[in-house]
């Protein structure tokens, strides 16, 4: 066990719909990571927050949007689902988000029918 | 384009064995390199962390290294165990824009009793 939870385990829904996965880190970690896993592309970073402020973005669609709220835990919401947004959502945590260690969550599966 | 590639795509081996798996990148410029041990349909867990000036780093029975001129790392596992079969993922970080993070496809290890 990480520390860092998500929910939920699994969402099954419709194309053109939204949906919000949410994080807690692990206790005194500040930085706070999402990152989709397909199974056409692997693992992509899609953004960084370090203490309610973005600090880095990466593949993340223009549907999709995510915030760091003051308790630290952390929001992805994703929008007007398409068939290809079906994927395992990791949230990781860590103490300062540049070199230190980062512990994922168990992931959410997002199945988008 | 900042890429990472692996290799081997996959590996069998018998128990007790050693094996090394390989990683080359082109990111730049170059922040951190990280491996990573993933077991299916699990968050990934981190094994080693290392930047510019680091060419070595050992976690129990895992050694990374890292030759930043050449801009390779390799990841040698010994002794495996029935429980080491899961896929390792290179993860490399640039500088740029606030450390974005570049995964490599992943080895699929198996090892075999």
């Amino acid at each position: 066990d990480s520390g860092v939870t998500q929910t939920p385990k699994h969402l099954i829904t419709a194309t053109g719909q939204r949906v919000t996965l949410r994080c807690s880190p692990r206790s005194g970690d500040l930085s706070v990571y999402w990152y989709q896993q397909s199974l056409d592309q692997g693992l992509q970073f899609l953004i960084q927050y370090y203490n309610g402020e973005e600090r880095a973005k990466g593949n993340i669609l223009e549907r999709f949007s995510a915030q760091q709220f003051p308790d630290l835990h952390s929001e992805l919401n994703l929008s007007s689902l398409e068939l290809g947004d079906s994927a395992l959502y990791f949230c990781a945590s860590s103490v300062d988000g540049v070199t230190d260690t980062q512990y994922f969550g168990p992931g959410t599966r997002l199945t988008v029918l | 384009k900042n890429q990472v590639e692996q290799s081997p795509q996959s590996l069998i081996i018998l128990e007790g064995k050693n094996c090394t798996l390989q990683c080359n990148y082109t990111v730049s410029p170059f922040s951190n390199l990280r491996w990573y041990k993933q077991d299916t349909g699990r968050g990934p867990v981190s094994l080693t962390i290392m930047t510019f000036s680091e060419n070595t780093k050992s976690n129990g029975r895992y050694t990374a290294t890292l030759d930043a001129d050449t801009k390779q790392s390799s990841l040698h596992i010994t002794a495996s165990q029935l429980s080491d079969s899961a896929s390792y993922i290179c993860v490399v970080s640039d500088r740029t824009g606030g450390f974005k993070t570049i995964f490599g496809a992943g080895t699929r290890l198996f090892v075999k009793a």
